[in-house]
């Protein structure tokens, strides 16, 4: 099975917060990191957060990491239809260098 | 140049036949990462180079797969004897160093075998 688990999709009404949820399995994960991928474009790093933090703040963006469940999550405050995306959760294994552990990806769907 | 540029962006190929995918980091990335994104699935990691050597090859699906990376910059992945399996986006990323910073990702090589 896969080492990092999300949900598939997910559909919010503009302006109601997003919760994409992701589990990982790895508990040595020193680094997690949401990525979005847009149509057509590359993958772009929104933001991550350290092991040893369980909160993390940036604009509408809130992470929240539950080490003891190892459950990531992301709140997109006030979502809009350009937060339209594939939200992808990633856990960074040990060892000295960024090997990025990806999930399937969480495609979410804002509507009017 | 200004990000990570990989080539082509689409490929067609037919089963049996060789491809190679070429990624372009940003200058001075010491890292170069190679993933695949299958249909639905998420990324998969495939090989991690820190300047010419490949420390971790440990990703690469079978002995036809394999990268070369010179001059510490360009990186080509090729894959022997395509199957249909290999239909995938080939995504390559650069960052800093090795450790802990951000990976930037190219646009992506689409390939698909038929």
């Amino acid at each position: 099975g896969e080492d990092v688990e999300q949900s598939l999709f997910l559909s919010v009404r503009e302006g109601d917060s997003s919760v994409i949820n992701c589990t990982y399995t790895d508990s040595s994960s020193t680094y997690l990191y949401w990525y979005k991928q847009e149509p057509g474009a590359g993958l772009q790093l929104l933001t991550y957060i350290f092991s040893n933090m369980d909160m993390k703040q940036d604009q509408r963006l809130t992470v929240l990491l539950n080490k003891k469940d190892k459950h990531l999550s992301l709140r997109i405050a006030d979502t809009q239809t350009g937060d339209s995306a594939i939200y992808f959760c990633a856990e960074s294994r040990a060892g000295g260098y960024n090997k990025l552990i990806f999930g399937a990806g969480t495609r979410l769907a804002v509507h009017p | 140049g200004a990000g990570v540029s990989q080539s082509p962006s689409n490929k067609v190929t037919e089963k049996g036949k060789d491809v190679e995918l070429r990624c372009d980091p940003i200058s001075g990335h010491t890292a170069l990462y190679w993933y695949r994104q299958s249909l639905g699935q998420g990324l998969e990691f495939l090989i991690y180079f820190q300047g010419n050597s490949a420390p971790d090859k440990s990703g690469l699906p079978s002995d036809r797969f394999s990268a070369e990376r010179t001059g510490g910059s360009v990186s080509t992945l090729t894959i022997q004897r395509t199957q249909q399996e290999d239909s995938a986006v080939y995504l390559c990323a650069s960052s800093r160093t090795g450790t802990h910073n951000e990976q930037f990702f190219g646009p992506g090589t689409r390939l698909t075998v038929l």
